[in-house]
């Protein structure tokens, strides 16, 4: 079965710096990723999806970006954090016919 | 797009009563409806899913039933424990993407 990596695990970031948030998965091939953001006590916010290398769907319009460099990674990025942007980040991959995981997420703060 | 509402946003009940969680979707072409249990703090971990070509599915304590013609299912469990204590999200995958209800916090009291 796959292995879905993020990292790093906790980030506190000043307002207005830049942000990289890397997401790596094992044990699959040409997997659909995805990026998405869960305010404190909310739901599942979809950032970005992509359905392979260089290809990415954005679902919100905001600050944030996404790049898939290559088969298994799938990063997000800011050029500028807002206070806004603070929330837990997931990574998440399909598995088989429509089966998604996550991974562990990235909890950013932005102060 | 497809558009996911889910009932009761939260929910308290007692330890060995049964809970249900309610969602409706919006796309008739959605096929595929998993249920996550998210603990605080980790993160979304996948408890059961149906298609669309089954109407009732069940894994021990856990059920879930799909009505597609109403365009709603359901996620059943029975003899509660506090370890059922979560935030639960039902799903319809359309598209390329899973699109999440709101969740649900449940809270089992012993």
């Amino acid at each position: 079965s796959q292995t879905i990596h993020q990292w790093p695990a906790t980030l506190v970031q000043p307002v207005g710096s830049p942000l990289s948030l890397e997401c790596t998965v094992e044990g699959t091939s040409n997997p659909n990723l995805y990026w998405y953001r869960q305010a404190a006590g909310r739901g599942l916010q979809l950032l970005f999806y992509s359905v392979g290398i260089g290809q990415i769907s954005s679902e919100v319009p905001q600050n944030l970006s996404a790049s898939r460099p290559q088969d298994r990674q799938f990063i997000l990025s800011s050029k500028k954090l807002l206070l806004s942007d603070s929330g837990f980040y997931l990574c998440a991959s399909r598995q088989g016919p429509n089966i998604q995981y996550f991974g562990a997420g990235t909890r950013l703060s932005v102060l | 797009g497809e558009n996911v509402e889910q009932h009761p946003s939260t929910l308290s009940v007692q330890e060995g009563d049964s809970a249900v969680i309610k969602c409706t979707y919006s796309d008739s072409a959605s096929n595929y409806f998993p249920w996550y249990k998210q603990e605080l703090g980790k993160r979304p971990q996948l408890i059961i899913d149906i298609r669309s070509n089954v109407g009732e599915k069940k894994d021990q304590r856990i059920a879930v039933t799909l009505n597609k013609t109403a365009k709603h299912f359901s996620l059943h469990i029975t003899e509660t424990q506090p370890e059922d204590s979560a935030v639960y999200f039902c799903a319809a995958h359309s598209g390329y993407a899973l699109n999440f209800g709101k969740g649900t916090s449940l809270l089992v009291t012993p």
